[in-house]
């Protein structure tokens, strides 16, 4: 049982417009969510991460979402350039206590065209 | 470097040999934590380690596979009498706890011929 689920396998944004990268988790529990970036041959990179007591956090040009009621997080990155075409993964964990490894979904594969 | 350090970054084994895959921790991280990927899969965790202990490996097979942090030296995820279906990336990643994100390195990409 997926319990992080990135339901789109690839997306083609044209550059300078907005990406979004959508992931949606099943366990509750889960109370910290990072996005990584990964390039072919490379480990991933972390880029952004959001605490379950907010809804909303921006670094720059990526912004992650987050509705718990929907268990439910996006990533945002406006405007999209070159270089950010990668797979990215959403992760999740539950922390305060136990093991906190994270819990990756599949991946977006994002296909950034000039 | 202030990375995390994963060797050898490619590796190739024979069925049935041995395989050793090392990740030495961003300095100050003391968390340790294996994952897989297998082709067209997502990372897929294995084992989380803090110096000297296994605090959690719920996603290692139960058997040939085995993780070490030692007091000294890098982290060792110890693979015996690897099989084809053994060839995967391995991923290692460190954190200084505390439910912060993880650092990953560039991967261990091991091939069972």
């Amino acid at each position: 049982d997926q319990q992080v689920k990135q339901n789109s396998p690839s997306l083609s944004v044209q550059e300078g417009r907005i990406s979004i990268l959508n992931c949606d988790y099943t366990n509750s529990m889960f109370d910290y969510f990072l996005w990584y970036k990964k390039y072919p041959a490379e480990g991933p990179t972390f880029l952004i991460s959001i605490s379950s007591i907010k809804d909303k956090n921006e670094d720059g040009r990526f912004t992650v979402f987050l509705n718990k009621s929907a268990k439910h997080l996006s990533l945002h990155i406006v405007p999209s350039q070159p270089g950010d075409s990668a797979v990215y993964f959403c992760a999740a964990s539950v922390t305060g206590g136990g093991a906190d490894g994270l819990t990756f979904g599949k991946g977006t594969h994002l296909i950034i065209q000039p | 470097n202030a990375g995390v350090m994963q060797n050898p970054r490619h590796l190739v084994r024979r069925r049935g040999q041995e395989a050793r895959l090392r990740c030495s921790p961003m300095k100050g991280h003391s968390h340790v934590y294996w994952y897989r990927q297998l082709p067209e899969e997502g990372l897929k965790f294995m084992v989380y380690l803090q110096k000297e202990n296994i605090i959690d490996e719920s996603g290692m097979p139960k058997e040939r596979f085995s993780a070490e942090f030692p007091k000294e030296g890098p982290s060792i995820l110890r693979i015996q009498q690897v099989v084809r279906g053994d060839s995967a990336a391995y991923f290692c990643a460190s954190s200084p706890g505390g439910g912060g994100a993880a650092f990953f390195g560039q991967g261990t990409r091991l091939t069972v011929v």
